[in-house]
């Protein structure tokens, strides 16, 4: 069974700091990766995809993927309050056209 | 203005009874999915359709059924053979299959009376 692991927190930073989220895959043969953000309640949304090796920077965001280590993270610069929900990590299956999901990690952004 | 919409918010079921959850988008995508989600679990797939009049199973059908006549639509049916009901359902679009980027609804909250 493939598998996408993250730590389930809470992550609490104080307003201001980075937040890093972790994830874990054991598909070797991944290629696309996602980082989702899903307020209480509420469907998740996508904020980030990664597809090489090394960063990707977008506003406050930053993907990082080490496809040696199967390793993705998101780091999340000058946190806000309005930052904390759960964080989805989303791995694309090689052995057909599914993503699999992580159980997410809760972050929770102290004003 | 483009998007997925699901209904209803909000679903009671009662024991025995099928119910049909509706998922539609107008962003003409070709893939559409359905998922599950538990508390403190990630999301599961429950059926994938690639086009209209195909789809696939998930990890999860057992006890759920979907059609897909339209392009733009996707219901799902929750049977009584699903015994454990309750969840939040998630329905999502991409562009095709291999583009993976998917795109949600708002959910519909399924509970059991």
């Amino acid at each position: 069974q493939k598998e996408v692991e993250q730590n389930s927190g809470p992550l609490s930073v104080p307003e201001g700091a980075i937040a890093s989220l972790n994830c874990t895959y054991s598909d070797r043969g991944s290629q696309s990766f996602f980082w989702y953000r899903q307020y209480s309640g509420k469907s998740p949304e996508l904020i980030m995809s990664i597809y090489s090796n090394g960063d990707k920077e977008d506003g406050r965001f930053t993907a990082q993927l080490n496809k040696a280590s199967q390793y993705v993270s998101l780091l999340i610069r000058d946190s806000q309050p309005s930052d904390s929900a759960t964080y989805l990590c989303a791995v694309g299956d090689t052995g057909g056209f599914k993503t699999i999901f992580g159980a997410g990690t809760r972050l929770f952004v102290k004003a | 203005d483009g998007g997925i919409t699901q209904s209803p918010k909000y679903l009671f079921r009662k024991e025995g009874q099928n119910v049909t959850l509706s998922c539609e988008q107008n962003l003409n995508h070709d893939a559409m999915y359905w998922y599950r989600q538990d508390p403190g679990q990630g999301l599961r797939l429950i059926y994938y359709s690639q086009i209209v009049n195909d789809f696939q199973k998930g990890d999860i059908a057992e006890g759920y059924s979907v059609s897909r006549e339209k392009k733009e639509s996707f219901p799902l049916t929750v049977t009584s053979a699903q015994k454990n009901p309750t969840a939040f359902y998630l329905c999502a679009s991409s562009i095709d299959i291999s583009q993976e980027t998917q795109y949600f609804g708002p959910g519909t909250r399924l509970l059991v009376l």
